[in-house]
């Protein structure tokens, strides 16, 4: 099981330019989330996928992100255009199924810094 | 009122003693709890979850739920100083699905 893997590792751009966040879930799981942690808030749910479609995007903060699942083994979060406020860990985290104590996997983050 | 609260620490407790991480929630109809420990730099990872009333117990670690106080712990026992990190309690929202809402974390210090 290679886990949920996310790329890239670090992101570092400018203000105003497109960031595109990607993740592979485990196998096999079929719900996803996109979290983002910062100091302040810690971390924050933007948007789950079950069986690849949108559920719940409530937390995502604005029309400048969205996010995608075209298949059960791929997402992206798009940030366009980027600002220094969206400086952040992003991580995804796969589930298996939608149980509520189905515990979530997480990836290793994308840690990104807009200057 | 934050959803999830928690003491952001840091709890400083010696090697051997029982740290005790504790949790509050707003939502009454939350259904299922967890504990997750995250490592500076690193991913969180799922150490235990509880949805009954009472103590559940997991090698080291027990979680204990209050529904009725809406409260949430995590006991350590035999901390060792390998378990310094920051404790994360989620709680899954009673929103028909898994929606976990994270507290900002307790950082807990073991030292030798």
């Amino acid at each position: 099981d290679a886990g949920v893997i996310q790329s890239p590792r670090h992101e570092v751009t400018e203000m105003g330019q497109e960031v595109t966040l990607r993740c592979k879930p485990i196998s096999g799981h079929n719900s996803l989330f996109w979290y983002r942690q910062t100091m302040m808030r810690g971390l924050e749910l933007l948007i789950y996928f079950n069986n690849n479609v949108p559920i719940d995007d409530s937390g995502m903060p604005e029309d400048r992100f969205s996010a995608k699942m075209p298949n059960a083994s791929f997402s992206t979060l798009k940030i366009q255009p980027s600002e220094p406020r969206d400086s952040a860990v992003y991580f995804c985290a796969s589930s298996r199924g939608s149980a509520l104590n189905s515990p979530l996997h997480f990836g290793n983050g994308t840690r990104l810094t807009v200057t | 009122q934050k959803e999830v609260e928690q003491n952001s620490g840091p709890l400083s407790v010696p090697e051997g003693a029982i740290a005790s991480l504790n949790c509050t929630y707003s939502d009454r109809g939350s259904q299922s709890f967890f504990w997750y420990r995250q490592y500076s730099g690193k991913s969180p990872e799922l150490i235990m979850f509880i949805y009954s009333n009472g103590d559940k117990e997991d090698g080291r670690f027990t979680a204990q739920l209050n529904k009725a106080s809406q409260y949430v712990s995590l006991l350590i026992r035999d901390s060792q100083p390998s378990d310094s990190a920051t404790y994360l309690c989620a709680v899954n929202q009673n929103t028909g699905f898994q929606k976990l809402v994270f507290g900002t974390g307790t950082r807990l210090l073991v030292s030798p």
